[in-house]
């Protein structure tokens, strides 16, 4: 699996947009970016993934650049409940092996 | 959505006991599920690979004696620490793996082990 490189941390206030970047510049062809999260004392909870063309669920939206190299989270209007950890993952799409979580950024959202 | 469930949350027990956590998907066959650990303020460590019907696979480090895990059904497996120390105190975690299309894996909430 390819490295990804996030912030340790960010904040983010109420209300606002929180953007989280990640960057994975060796990327092969066919690997897609993977993002989870994980609240504080629970298991992680999947967000989102995508190829090379942005994706958007109920959860966020997922903004990956032309040459794939880095891809930005969205997380549209923040509330408190998002604060967590925040882990990107580069992978084969359903390759069958485990999830390699980096150290993932922590967003802290602020009232 | 898949729901993973665990089984218990939180466990406290004496030092050389043994413990076994039971890990459910709810709503799905899962073929594959894996095992990892967390310690406080750090990332989620892969312990082992559990497939139905098959032996685990463990990560380096991790000893197969200690860490038993049974995958007897599509929707059971069970982690059993033998003989606890408290350096084996940790988040516990399990996830699923549908196996079909573009299904990604899916997490439990999480099993607290505190070894006195």
């Amino acid at each position: 699996d390819a490295k990804t490189t996030q912030p340790p941390s960010m904040d983010c206030a109420e209300g606002r947009a929180a953007n989280l970047p990640c960057n994975h510049s060796t990327i092969s062809g066919n690997e897609y970016v993977y993002w989870y999260r994980q609240i504080h004392s629970q298991g992680p909870q999947y967000i989102i993934h995508g190829l090379k063309n942005n994706e958007t669920n109920e959860m966020a939206s997922l903004i990956i650049t032309e040459d794939r190299k880095s891809s930005t989270l969205i997380l549209p209007h923040a509330t408190l409940r998002d604060t967590a950890v925040y882990y990107c993952i580069v992978r084969v799409l359903d390759s069958g092996y485990a999830l390699n979580f980096g150290k993932g950024t922590s967003l802290l959202v602020t009232p | 959505g898949a729901v993973v469930s665990q089984h218990p949350s939180r466990v406290i027990c004496k030092s050389g006991t043994s413990v076994k956590i039971e890990c459910r998907s709810l709503d799905f066959q899962a073929t594959t599920m894996f095992w990892y650990r967390q310690f406080p303020k750090k990332s989620l460590m892969l312990m082992a690979t559990s497939n139905e019907g098959s032996k685990a696979t463990y990560e380096q480090g991790v000893e197969k004696d200690k860490f038993l895990i049974n995958h007897a059904s599509l929707t059971l497996s069970t982690l059993t620490v033998t003989s606890a120390h408290p350096e084996d105190s940790s988040f516990y975690i399990c996830s699923a793996r549908p196996g079909r299309g573009q299904e990604t894996q899916y997490f439990g909430p999480g099993t607290r082990l505190l070894v006195l």
